[in-house]
């Protein structure tokens, strides 16, 4: 089955500083999502973004579907932006989960 | 828009008893629901997929006699844990496809219900 590698699995950032999260995928995507898991576990859905690049505040988010990667950038990171990151990519409707980011900002 | 809720948020269970949990997407209509188990420090791993009005489809290695999905309407869909063992431990996620929308792979994810059985 397709295999989803994120990286780096750990981050721990100043406040204010930017960050780059990576995901690759091993096969043809038609669905690429990103999710921010909060303490109490609920999965915050960040972007839909099978391909090209799209940005929502101080997050952007780009996929290249040919080289198998999508990348998502956090500027000027805030304490509330701690917790899990995951990336997850859909073949057939089914969406297959990386092991995450656990980003850690400290004021 | 695309809000999914799960009930119980929590349920403390004794081994040998069954448990439902319920997915409801509550703003548009899910043909498609599916259902993940998170154990602790891990990722997501989907269980099985919910299709209204047919038969659940199942993950290599998930018992679907022991965890039960009915995918009763194009609003909700119930899982059941039977016969729950403290292995059966997890925080359990649905998730809901809302097919009428341009987005139709996206999913729209529950908050999830903790299970813990003693």
């Amino acid at each position: 089955g397709i295999q989803v590698e994120q990286s780096p699995p750990d981050l721990i950032l100043q406040e204010g500083a930017n960050s780059t999260l990576r995901c690759n995928f091993s096969d043809s995507v038609n669905n690429l999502q990103w999710f921010h898991q909060n303490p109490w576990g609920q999965l915050i859905n960040l972007f839909y973004i099978p391909s090209g690049t799209k940005q929502n505040g101080r997050l952007s988010a780009t996929t290249v579907a040919t080289e198998r990667y999508s990348l998502l950038y956090i500027s000027s990171s805030q304490t509330t932006d701690s917790g899990v990151y995951f990336c997850a990519v859909g073949q057939g409707g089914k969406l297959i989960f990386g092991q995450g980011t656990e980003l850690s900002v400290k004021p | 828009g695309a809000v999914v809720s799960q009930h119980p948020s929590w349920v403390i269970c004794k081994s040998g008893t069954s448990v439902k949990i319920e997915c409801r997407s509550l703003d548009f209509q899910a043909t498609t629901m599916f259902w993940y188990r998170q154990f602790p420090k891990q990722s997501l791993m989907l269980m099985a997929t919910s299709n209204e009005g047919s038969k659940a489809t199942y993950e290599q290695g998930v018992e679907k006699d022991k965890f039960l999905i009915n995918h009763a309407s194009l609003t909700l869909s119930t899982l059941t844990v039977t016969s729950a063992h403290p292995e059966d431990s997890s925080f359990y996620i649905c998730s809901a496809r809302d097919s009428s929308s341009g987005r139709h792979n996206e999913q729209f994810f529950g908050p999830g219900t903790r299970l813990t059985v003693l």
